[in-house]
């Protein structure tokens, strides 16, 4: 199935730093979901975007919908140390999801 | 309120042995269902999803197959365990365009 182009792989960050990642496809999507992954459990879903342009907050994360429905950023301010963990994105057109590669990040105290 | 349950949490299966991992959603009906297994923490792959009872697509041609004998029941089941069939498998189910993960099984083949 389809994968979309996430980056950063990973990234080590200082607490208090802010965080920005994105997330590229080839396809239009018509929403843009953010998840976050503990190690061990299953992905929690952070933020759904579902217009371009849109951009949306959930506490300290905001992520926005792109333009073109071909990509989604997501940015953390002021990192704190239980923001660690795998930050997947995913594209949906309706019945079908597909993932990221995911982002790890580490909140160096 | 929906919540996903999985079990077992864990497991750890001889190769050539049966596998059955159960999921169920509760809170809603009519979901449609799904089943994911990761390697390594990264990279979901899907293997199969549902969009009702007895009605499942695959993915990825595999020694797994899969199984919705009630609405809110999705069940992953293999004849023959493989040891790369050792992974992390979710369930999860979606409603309009999001979708939502269970906890996950953690299974070793050895």
């Amino acid at each position: 199935g389809q994968q979309l182009n996430q980056s950063p792989q990973s990234m080590f960050i200082q607490e208090g730093e802010d965080v920005s990642m994105n997330c590229t496809s080839s396809s239009i999507f018509n929403t843009w979901l953010w998840y976050k992954q503990d190690p061990g459990e299953g992905p929690v879903l952070l933020i759904a975007l579902y217009k371009a342009g849109e951009l949306t907050s959930n506490g300290r994360l905001t992520a926005q919908f792109g333009i073109t429905r071909k990509d989604s950023f997501l940015n953390i301010s002021a990192s704190i140390p239980s923001d660690v963990g795998i930050y997947f994105c995913a594209g949906s057109t309706g019945n079908q999801f597909y993932f990221g590669t995911g982002t790890s990040l580490t909140v160096i105290p | 309120s929906q919540t996903i349950h999985q079990w077992p949490a864990t497991l750890v299966q001889p190769v050539g042995s049966p596998l059955s991992l159960e999921c169920t959603v509760e809170g809603t009906s009519n979901p449609n269902l799904y089943w994911y297994r990761q390697a390594a923490g990264r990279g979901l792959q899907l293997l199969f999803y549902s969009v009702g009872i007895g009605q499942i697509s695959s993915e990825v041609p595999q020694n797994l197959s899969a199984s919705r004998p009630q609405d809110r029941q999705f069940i992953l089941s293999s004849k023959k365990l493989l040891l790369s069939d050792s992974g992390f498998y979710l369930c999860a189910w979606g409603m309009e365009v999001k979708q939502y993960f269970g906890p996950g099984t953690r299974l070793t083949v050895t």
